[in-house]
């Protein structure tokens, strides 16, 4: 019930696509639903993050798109870069808890975007 | 705002030595970090939760003894492998959340660069 389901593992575009990866939970409690960027080498980055109260949020070439009833939620990275070519992780957790709940990360999907 | 540091950057050290993995939060205070191990193209393995003041909190698996963890300030958290041996070469990297006047946004994690420990 803790785990979020990342898919897919891998994926190509080409330059000016689109990016979509797909995330599914279980644990209803969750309220919280950032995704990560990380490069090679590096830690990870909080790309962007939604709370099940709305069901898209965008910021810039970013999306995320949150279906509550399906425990799903969705990347988007439209007009998609070389530059974005790194590995994306969802993640879940209670946004507001009186312990201390880490994150449940995905198992990453690695984007290359092609010329 | 919200940066957390690490350091070093990366470490060579040889099989049964000690290393000392340091976390800064530089522009926050951070009650509450965390540190995870990667394995590569893997993801983030959560290792421990740390509070400062207080005893980490290990997850199933993990030896409390192997890697000992110290948040002896709101600003610094630090991991050390114990005895290392090649099979803990990993990248480690730890993440912070944030007091928000008086709440704790847990959760909102920040993370620090990593560290990258290979044990010969």
């Amino acid at each position: 019930q803790q785990q979020v389901k990342q898919s897919p593992q891998s994926l190509i575009v080409q330059k000016g696509g689109i990016s979509i990866i797909n995330c599914a939970y279980e644990n209803t409690a969750f309220d919280y639903f950032p995704w990560y960027q990380q490069f090679p080498g590096k830690g990870p980055a909080l790309l962007i993050a939604i709370r099940p109260d709305v069901s898209e949020k965008k910021e810039g070439r970013f999306t995320i798109s949150f279906n509550k009833s399906a425990k799903q939620f969705s990347l988007h990275i439209m007009d998609s870069q070389p530059g974005d070519s790194a590995t994306y992780f969802c993640a879940a957790s209670m946004l507001w808890n009186s312990g201390n709940t880490p994150l449940v990360f995905g198992k990453g999907t690695r984007l290359s975007v092609i010329a | 705002g919200a940066v957390v540091s690490q350091h070093p950057s990366w470490v060579i050290c040889k099989s049964g030595t000690s290393v000392k993995i340091e976390c800064r939060s530089l522009d926050f205070q951070a009650t509450t970090m965390f540190w995870y191990r990667q394995f590569p193209k893997q993801s983030l393995m959560l290792m421990a939760t740390s509070n400062e003041g207080s005893k980490a909190t290990y997850e199933q698996g993990v030896e409390k003894d192997k890697f000992l963890i110290n948040h002896a300030s709101l600003t610094l958290s630090t991991l050390t492998v114990t005895s290392a041996h090649p099979e803990d070469s990993s990248f480690y990297i730890c993440s912070a959340t944030r007091d928000l006047r008086g709440f704790t946004l847990h959760n909102e994690q920040f993370f620090g660069p990593g560290t990258r420990l290979t044990v010969l």
